[in-house]
């Protein structure tokens, strides 16, 4: 198994409340990603990260921002959560382009 | 606007027969496809992937068939087996690009 670990992996917070996900790595891949998964719409980018420092917008961005100052770590923040945001985030990892990635195991996050 | 689509929400198949899941894309840059499981509770797992400059990829029960021309792919998998029982994404890469997209999942149930 890829080695990609997810934290927390549940979360209930209050709405207005900012909210950090953490994804950790220990593969040295170049490419890691968030996505959320809803149901009706299967998985969405978030953001995604092409090396240190270096991220971008996913189609799904609006709420949210991530950084990413060592390769191993990549976090995703809700500034202010909204129930809209309540989902579950997956987070992955990939070597290179055209390779597949790797995911965690998610984070199901509640916000009430 | 989603590139990369799964018509059938769920297909229910016996133990033992072909369950084909279906897949069509609208970006004519794509030149990577994969196929994910997922469990619930768990992350997708990655099952095959098939490039552009072929049609057809096969690994054990699992074939993936694409048609360029078409922008339509396939996965079979012969024979269908309770423990296939999960929700299967099809992702799409464009070569160059960072980042992927997948479809909106099919549900598969295989009825012993």
């Amino acid at each position: 198994d890829a080695g990609i670990t997810q934290s927390p992996r549940h979360k209930v917070t209050e709405t207005g409340t900012p909210v950090t996900l953490r994804c950790h790595q220990t593969e040295n891949h170049r490419y890691m990603y968030w996505y959320r998964q809803d149901p009706g719409h299967g998985l969405r980018l978030i953001h995604y990260s092409y090396g240190v420092k270096d991220t971008d917008k996913g189609e799904v961005s609006d709420g949210y921002s991530v950084s990413r100052s060592k390769t191993e770590d990549f976090l995703l923040t809700l500034e202010s959560a909204t129930s809209s945001q309540t989902s579950v985030y997956f987070c992955a990892i990939r070597n290179r382009e055209s390779t597949e990635a790797f995911f965690g195991q998610g984070t199901r996050l509640t916000v009430v | 606007d989603q590139q990369v689509k799964q018509n059938s929400p769920s297909l229910s198949v016996q133990e033992g027969r072909i369950s084909i899941l279906n897949c069509d894309y609208t970006n004519s840059m794509f030149d990577y496809f994969l196929w994910y499981k997922k469990y619930p509770a768990e992350g997708p797992t990655f099952l095959i992937s098939i490039s552009s400059i072929k049609d057809k990829n096969e690994d054990g029960r699992f074939t993936v068939f694409l048609n360029k021309s078409a922008k339509h792919l396939s996965l079979h998998i012969v024979p269908s087996q309770p423990g296939d029982s999960a929700v299967y994404f099809c992702a799409a890469s464009a070569l160059g690009a960072n980042n992927l997209f997948f479809g909106t999942g099919t549900r598969l149930t295989v009825i012993p």
